[in-house]
């Protein structure tokens, strides 16, 4: 089956730019969840939806960053006024949830700030 | 202190060797635990999940868990070029977030 998407696969913003980041998850995946990913290191938790909930946004490392899931799949991560500590790659990764735990992650959406 | 430490290496076998690979954890609420692997410019891909203690076999993989000492661990056996690799150690508190070490990497020499 389809496994999760994303786009777009590759962003470049000017500093101070807008930019809206897509992820559609597994098909019946009731949990998604947003990581960021520097170069060398883990992905970094920024956001969880269950459903259309938002559950925990601990993670959002500023209130330029913000995240929707409206009707429960499709999700966006906007970012607004980008700096260029934002460059990374934002990782999208969906799970069953109900007692499934195992989270199974897009491809990623690599933002360049420039 | 992260919350998950992994040794970054490199850690380097041979073919056919067994790799294995070690992370430890700070939450001792913690109650799931994935092992993940991403080859360089992709993401990463779940291999092992665990959620008791004990050993879990999967093919060539297993995943060791250990509450008591906060530790999981990954084997590898008969390791092949493809395993070469960046390995990244997951735990989680509950059904939502998990926290990710910065991985090993693992390179298997033919």
């Amino acid at each position: 089956g389809a496994g999760v998407s994303q786009s777009p696969r590759y962003k470049v913003a000017k500093r101070g730019q807008d930019v809206a980041l897509r992820c559609d998850p597994i098909s019946g995946h009731v949990s998604l969840f947003w990581y960021q990913q520097a170069l060398g290191q883990g992905p970094e938790f920024l956001t969880y939806f269950q459903n259309e909930a938002q559950l925990d946004k601990s993670g959002l490392p500023s209130d330029r960053f913000f995240a929707e899931r409206p009707e429960g799949s499709v999700s966006t991560l906007k970012i607004q006024r980008t700096q260029q500590e934002d460059s990374a790659v934002y990782l999208c990764a969906s799970s069953l949830g109900q007692n499934s735990y195992e989270q199974y992650f897009g491809p990623g959406t690599r933002l360049t700030v420039t | 202190q992260k919350e998950v430490e992994q040794n970054s290496g490199p850690l380097s076998v041979p073919e056919g060797a067994i790799a294995s690979l070690n992370c430890t954890y700070s939450d001792r609420g913690s109650q799931s635990f994935f092992w993940y692997r991403q080859y360089s410019g992709k993401s990463p891909e779940l291999i092992m999940s665990i959620y008791s203690n004990g050993d879990k076999e999967d093919g060539r993989f297993t995943a060791q868990l250990n509450k008591a000492s906060q530790y999981v661990s990954l084997l590898i056996r008969d390791s092949q070029p493809s395993d070469s690799a960046t390995y990244l150690c997951a735990v989680s508190t509950n059904a939502g977030k998990s926290t990710f070490g910065d991985g090993t990497t693992l390179t298997v020499k033919p």
